[in-house]
């Protein structure tokens, strides 16, 4: 079936750093991906989002890139800040065909940016 | 109003208690979903809700029964529950159930079994 891996955290990082967060699915058909982060004690918020392939999202100084030849869509960030601390969650939507809306979950990498 | 409103934030209750989550939005989304987290993992999907109507149960125990009243609203009833139980229960909207679709999420409840 379906799934994504996400690289083990936690990612400790000094501000200012570059980040990538490595992000690679499994998928039969042409999944839409997307990348939430849930700050502590809050909800998950999406972050970006790609339909198909080559789409690059962005948001908030984050990137990633829809690479299909590559299963990836891995995060990118040039220069983190304190607050970029989080877990971020890397997904895709369900391909069945009764559209079901269900969103299959990374395991979640943890970054924690010190000042 | 771009967000889900989640009541209680925190609950504790026994095992033979009876309670409810509750969950609303107000920006005309038709599906409506219902996830489970444990700490230091991702969201497991519990219950779908598309047009009011029940489209997907993960096969999660009859102890917990959701319901939709309408469009707007999703609730999750709580019956003889496990301490395993114990997580934080998000509720989720999206304009519908196709594949491009944003969830938007809501700070979750979290729930303590004794």
């Amino acid at each position: 079936g379906d799934s994504v891996t996400q690289m083990e955290g936690p990612v400790t990082l000094s501000e200012e750093a570059f980040l990538t967060i490595n992000c690679t699915y499994t998928a039969t058909g042409y999944p839409s991906l997307f990348w939430y982060v849930q700050y502590p004690g809050e909800g998950l918020q999406l972050l970006l989002k790609a339909t198909k392939a080559d789409d690059k999202g962005s948001n908030k100084g984050f990137e990633a890139t829809y690479r299909k030849e590559t299963t990836s869509f891995h995060l990118e960030k040039g220069s983190v800040q304190v607050s970029d601390s989080a877990v971020y969650f890397c997904a895709l939507s369900d391909l069945g065909s009764s559209n079901t809306g269900k969103l299959i979950f990374g395991q979640g990498t943890t970054l924690q940016v010190k000042p | 109003d771009t967000e889900v409103t989640q009541t209680p934030k925190h609950l504790v209750m026994g095992m033979t208690n009876k309670k409810s989550l509750k969950c609303e939005q107000h920006m005309g989304h038709r599906a409506m979903y219902w996830y489970k987290q444990k700490a230091k993992k991702p969201p497991e999907l519990m219950f779908v809700y598309s047009y009011e109507k029940l489209s997907i149960n993960e096969s999660v125990p009859s102890r917990f029964s959701p319901e939709c009243p309408n469009s707007s609203l999703l609730n999750l009833h709580l019956h003889a529950l496990q301490p395993e139980d114990s997580a934080l229960y998000l509720c989720a909207s999206s304009q519908d159930t196709g594949r491009a679709n944003v969830l938007t999420f809501g700070a979750g409840s979290r729930l303590t079994v004794l």
